[in-house]
């Protein structure tokens, strides 16, 4: 049971290049979400999904798109990649959709946009 | 109005001291509630939920005051291992969404 498993865990880019940052969990949960978090900022919901085909945004969503396909993928991808997206980034899932349980989160990826 | 706030600190206490954080929240419908433990440079991890009745967990007690929307950890006993960020964590509007606090910095000392 490797729990939330995220890819790649750092990752340099250059303005205007896109990539997808992998998010896949073991436990069946439904609900899963990405958060991104700056120095002094604290954890921001980028999106959400409550289940295998629904999405939804967050406080932080653009310069960003996710799917879900199925239950344990859930990809974040950066359209075109901006020096203010530079961050740490942070998948997490919850088996409860109304995050009663809590969340487990991944060990994060650390994005760097030059 | 940032939906939780608390203080960053630094908290700065030498071992086997009490520490308190505290927490307030912004919505009054949220009914879920946690204290999360992050490390530096670490993801963050659940700490503890918080109930209405309050609850302890070994030398953590947490409290919740839904009337003033006010949320407390106590750390009884400090170790050095207890040094790392707490963030306080309350579900916002859609139920769904967690809403995390920016953290408090926690440093004991030998």
């Amino acid at each position: 049971n490797a729990g939330v498993t995220q890819t790649p865990k750092f990752q340099v880019l250059k303005t205007g290049q896109s990539m997808t940052l992998q998010c896949a969990q073991d436990m069946n949960h439904e609900y899963m979400s990405w958060y991104r978090q700056d120095p002094g900022m604290g954890l921001r919901l980028i999106h959400y999904s409550v289940g295998a085909g629904i999405t939804d945004q967050g406080e932080v969503p653009n310069g960003y798109n996710v799917s879900r396909s199925t239950t344990e993928d859930f990809p974040l991808r950066l359209l075109s990649a901006a020096p203010s997206q530079t961050s740490v980034y942070f998948c997490a899932s919850s088996y409860s959709i109304e995050g009663v349980s809590g969340y487990t989160f991944g060990s994060g990826t650390r994005l760097t946009v030059v | 109005r940032k939906e939780v706030e608390q203080d960053p600190g630094p908290f700065n206490v030498p071992e086997g001291a009490t520490v308190a954080f505290n927490c307030t929240y912004s919505n009054s419908a949220s009914q879920s509630f946690f204290w999360y433990r992050q490390d530096c440079r670490k993801e963050p991890k659940l700490l503890m939920s918080v109930y209405s009745s309050g609850n302890e967990d070994g030398r953590f007690t947490a409290q919740l005051n839904r009337a003033s929307q006010y949320i407390s950890l106590l750390i009884r006993d400090s170790k050095l291992s207890d040094s790392a960020t707490y963030l306080c964590v309350v579900n916002g509007d859609s139920g769904y969404a967690l809403n995390f606090g920016k953290g408090t910095s926690l440093l004991v000392t030998p």
